[in-house]
């Protein structure tokens, strides 16, 4: 069964920041935060991962409450390429997965 | 290094038929894990190994299905007398344990298993 909570669905515009939330509300201490997406026919793909401080890298940057119980990954420059399923899970080793956000990036 | 390999791609299988599926995963993860997913539904978790042990196996995992990693590098993934709901994509994924600078999983492009 899926540990997080995300919306269905979300639209952005090209070129804007998508911020995409998720609800750890029964993460454990040493549990990571881990950010997938996947587009249509393709496994999904790690985006990016976190523990504790906000992290970045060359696709995204997340951003993690202090208690830990939400996240959000954001996408500062949205392009087409980035319509996709993203999934935020949070675990030590073994990562569920709900259904995820569809993120349609719109021209 | 490739990324994380399965094979086939693709079967079409009469149910009641036996399947097989290979992954093949990044050589130095020691971690391998077997997905199902559904369209319309993320993947779910169906058993993992680390090196040849399997570790965890999903109440999802019927008595149908068996996998193996015996030399802890590829793996299978059987399942025997299919049926019409074991259709879906099977994915496989490797990790290094947490911990051990784990980053995420990497996935495999899985294999569709659509049973007639």
């Amino acid at each position: 069964d899926a540990k997080t909570t995300q919306p269905p669905s979300m639209d952005c515009a090209e070129g804007r920041a998508a911020n995409l939330p998720c609800n750890h509300s029964t993460i454990s201490g040493n549990e990571y935060v881990y950010w997938y997406r996947q587009i249509h026919s393709q496994g999904p793909q790690y985006i990016i991962h976190g523990l504790k401080n906000n992290e970045t890298n060359e696709m995204a940057s997340l951003i993690i409450t202090e208690d830990r119980k939400s996240s959000t990954l954001i996408l500062p420059h949205a392009t087409l390429r980035d319509t996709a399923v993203y999934y935020c899970t949070d675990s030590w080793g073994k990562l569920q997965f709900g259904a995820g956000t569809q993120v349609v990036v719109t021209p | 290094d490739t990324g994380v390999s399965q094979n086939p791609r693709h079967k079409i299988t009469k149910r009641g038929q036996n399947v097989t599926f290979r992954c093949d995963p990044i050589s130095e993860h020691n971690r391998l894990y077997w997905y199902r997913q559904t369209l319309g539904q993320g993947p779910e978790f169906l058993t993992y190994f680390q090196n040849e042990a399997q570790l965890e196996k999903s109440r999802l995992l019927s008595d149908r299905f068996s996998a193996e990693r015996p030399k802890g590098s590829f793996s299978t993934l059987e399942i025997q007398r299919t049926e019409q709901g074991d259709s879906a994509m099977y994915l496989c994924a490797s990790s290094r344990p947490p911990g051990q600078g784990a980053g995420g999983y990497t996935f495999g492009s899985g294999t569709r298993l659509t049973v007639v």
